[in-house]
């Protein structure tokens, strides 16, 4: 089976840091660009970021830059997301998700990891 | 970089057929085909519904469909069925540092 699974979430304190895991299977995520998104609670969907196949080229959205890297593993098949420097608005559901037929767009996603920053 | 415009909720009778707008700007919709559809069930991951503009992913429902003029893309769902009832999202590539954007979200309520 096709899949994505994340961990890594859990509750942490604003200033902290959390390293969030995506353990792919049946795929070999070394041919695919690799995303991050994340979904505070009660809120719409919002594109955090993304890591070239080779790990060459990454990408962030302006809030999580100099704070957040994305990172890959190709031959253990994992992607990762280190936050540092967490903040309150940082609280969401995390996703890691790719595009297998269609680059642009994501058809394939986890089930999310959720990450709570409160003091 | 704000999020492209959608209607906060949407809602139709069975049957019926509804649309949902996403409205960006030049430098993301009007810009690139790479218009993308998630359909989201609370709780639940979202699910790819439609790419580049009016692709439907296999196994996809031939009742969603997508378009797009000039700065404005849009999903269709025809013969609406409670199983739509979930929130919408557009996604567009654009040309700015964040390369991606999602949509505000649109709530789809089937009467």
């Amino acid at each position: 089976e096709v899949q994505l699974v994340e961990s890594g979430g859990g509750l942490v304190q604003p200033g902290g840091s959390l390293r969030l895991s995506c353990a792919a299977s049946g795929i070999t995520i070394s041919r695919f660009w690799m995303t991050w998104v994340r979904q505070a609670p009660g809120k719409g969907l919002e594109w955090v970021a993304i890591v070239k196949p080779d790990g060459s080229v990454k990408q962030y959205v302006d809030s999580v830059k100099g704070r957040f890297t994305i990172s890959r593993d190709n031959p253990k098949n994992f992607l990762y997301l280190q936050m540092n420097s967490l903040r309150v608005e940082d609280t969401a559901v995390y996703y890691c998700a790719s595009g297998l037929a269609a680059p642009y767009a994501l058809d394939l996603w986890g089930q999310g990891t959720k990450v709570t920053v409160s003091s | 970089q704000s999020a492209l415009t959608q209607p906060a909720s949407v809602s139709g009778s069975p049957g019926q057929s509804i649309t949902i707008s996403c409205t960006g700007t030049s430098s993301d919709v009007g810009a690139y085909n790479y218009v993308s559809w998630y359909q989201q069930h609370p709780g639940k991951a979202p699910k790819l519904i439609i790419y580049e503009v009016s692709n439907r992913p296999s196994g996809v429902s031939d009742r969603f469909s997508g378009s797009k003029s000039g700065h404005t893309a849009s999903l269709i769902i025809s013969g609406l069925q409670a199983e739509d009832e979930a929130d919408y999202y557009c996604k567009s590539y654009t040309n700015r540092s964040t390369p991606y954007v999602f949509g505000t979200g649109t709530k789809v309520t089937v009467l």
